[in-house]
């Protein structure tokens, strides 16, 4: 099993700064099968990023996914309003797929 | 556009079978993977396990033993069941569509809670 570690668990920001959020595999992940979601309360999750750093269809330029092997990161140009959620990396390179325990955004 | 509909009980009673079903509209069920992925009240996600449309299937480890994913391509559905539920299997659940080799889980469904209580 890839174990997927994200850091910080919270990040506190004010609406226009960069946001760069970590998540580490305990092994390579395959091809760099790697995505990252949004989760806002009471809601599914939102694809954003694919395969490391290619955008999911709608996904505003501001988000920007980079990184390989077992080091990737999800950077957030500028904050907006909308964009304070929780944000889970998930690798599925590996026949079992797994998921980050996520990283909180919130308002400064 | 794809659209996903969880359905089925929302209280189970422990010991006893969760069947949930996912219907796919808006698309073919077929030449994709799909998939099961559950949510604990405010914690955060846990793979379940997905199927091919042909029948293939792979499941969480630590799951396995409990755990049936099964599609019915006539009627574009993929169902769940999880097995002597207890407590611990209360969790919001999401069927989601699985480009295995592209775009990971891109569509999802609203979210089915399910609560294991006596």
């Amino acid at each position: 099993e890839i174990v997927l570690t994200q850091s910080p668990g919270t990040l506190s920001l004010s609406p226009g700064e960069r946001a760069t959020l970590s998540c580490r595999a305990s092994q390579s992940v395959t091809s760099n099968y790697l995505a990252w979601y949004q989760q806002k309360p009471g809601q599914a999750p939102r694809l954003l990023i694919y395969v490391a750093s290619s955008r999911a269809t709608g996904i505003p330029d501001r988000f920007s996914g980079s990184g390989s092997g077992t080091d990737f990161t999800l950077t957030i140009s500028r904050l907006e309003p909308e964009d304070f959620a929780v944000y889970y990396c998930q690798q599925y390179g590996n026949s079992e797929v797994t998921f980050g325990p996520g990283t909180k955004v919130d308002i400064k | 556009q794809v659209q996903l509909q969880e359905s089925g009980p929302g209280l189970v009673k422990p010991s006893e079978t969760l069947s949930l079903t996912c219907t796919v509209s808006g698309g073919s069920i077929k030449n994709y993977y799909w998939s099961w992925i559950r949510q604990p009240p405010g914690k955060g996600l846990e793979w379940i396990g997905y199927i091919h449309y042909s029948g293939s299937t792979n499941y969480n480890p630590f799951l396995k033993s409990r755990i049936s994913i099964s599609v019915d391509t006539s009627r574009n559905q993929f169902s769940l069941k999880v097995s002597s539920v207890t407590a611990a299997d209360t969790a919001v659940y999401y069927c989601a569509r699985f480009d295995y080799y592209g775009s990971g889980s891109d569509y999802w469904g609203q979210g089915t809670l399910v609560t294991v209580s006596s």
